[in-house]
């Protein structure tokens, strides 16, 4: 079953621009993931947020977490060509291994 | 250090034959995940093992798919009597233990044809 489903399927936007991709889940969690999947570099880790976490910064990227409405935001700020890639949330579900992942927003940065 | 690896990078086998993915965790990582991804989705879980044993074989799609993992290092990804709907890229990832408060790392996959 899918647990995080990423909004939009697809985004395209211009070199410098802000990109937000939403992530919304189901279930209680302790953990959510953000990955980025290129076909340089394959499958990448960005940043993890726990529950009991709001937000969480990490150079250009900003992830919020709202656990009320079971959905979670990244923010690329001043995007570049190589943002270019597909980001995937993949959340636990409480007290279990596996991560659910979503099928994915695909970014292209246009420049 | 050296990251996940994972052999052969692609794979074009006929309808039937069977094939064996391989993959090379980072040392000293427990946990061991195998998905699979077709092309523009998401990762599809097949199988997770921590240590050597395989508390979850849940995502296999079928009992052609087996696995096994020796040393509590190299992992074999078994399919027998290939369909072409196995036809996908076969992730492998290590993860330092097996929860999700830990990241997971990739290898580059198998890209698995079948003709």
């Amino acid at each position: 079953s899918q647990q995080g489903e990423e909004d939009p399927q697809a985004l395209s936007i211009q070199e410098g621009e802000n990109a937000t991709m939403n992530c919304s889940y189901k279930t209680s969690i302790n953990n959510l993931q953000w990955y980025r999947q290129n076909s340089g570099r394959g499958l990448v880790h960005l940043i993890l947020i726990r529950s009991n976490e709001r937000e969480k910064h990490s150079g250009r990227l900003r992830v919020t977490l709202d656990t009320s409405k079971k959905s979670s935001s990244l923010l690329i700020t001043a995007s570049r060509a190589a943002d270019t890639a597909s980001y995937f949330c993949a959340t636990d579900m409480d007290s279990n291994y596996q991560l659910i992942w979503g099928a994915g927003t695909k970014l292209i940065i246009k420049p | 250090g050296a990251g996940v690896s994972q052999s052969p990078s692609n794979k074009v086998t006929e309808k039937g034959k069977d094939v064996e993915l391989r993959c090379d965790p980072i040392s000293g990582h427990t946990a061991l995940y195998w998905y699979r991804q077709s092309l523009g989705q998401g990762l599809e879980f097949l199988i997770y093992f921590q240590g050597n044993s395989a508390p979850d074989k849940s995502g296999l799609p079928s009992d052609r798919f087996s696995a096994e993992r020796t040393g509590g290092s190299v992992s074999t990804l078994t399919i027998q009597r290939t369909q072409q709907e196995d036809s996908a890229v076969y992730l492998c990832a290590s993860s330092f233990t097996g929860t999700g408060s830990y990241e997971q790392y990739f290898g580059p996959g198998t890209r698995l044809t079948v003709t």
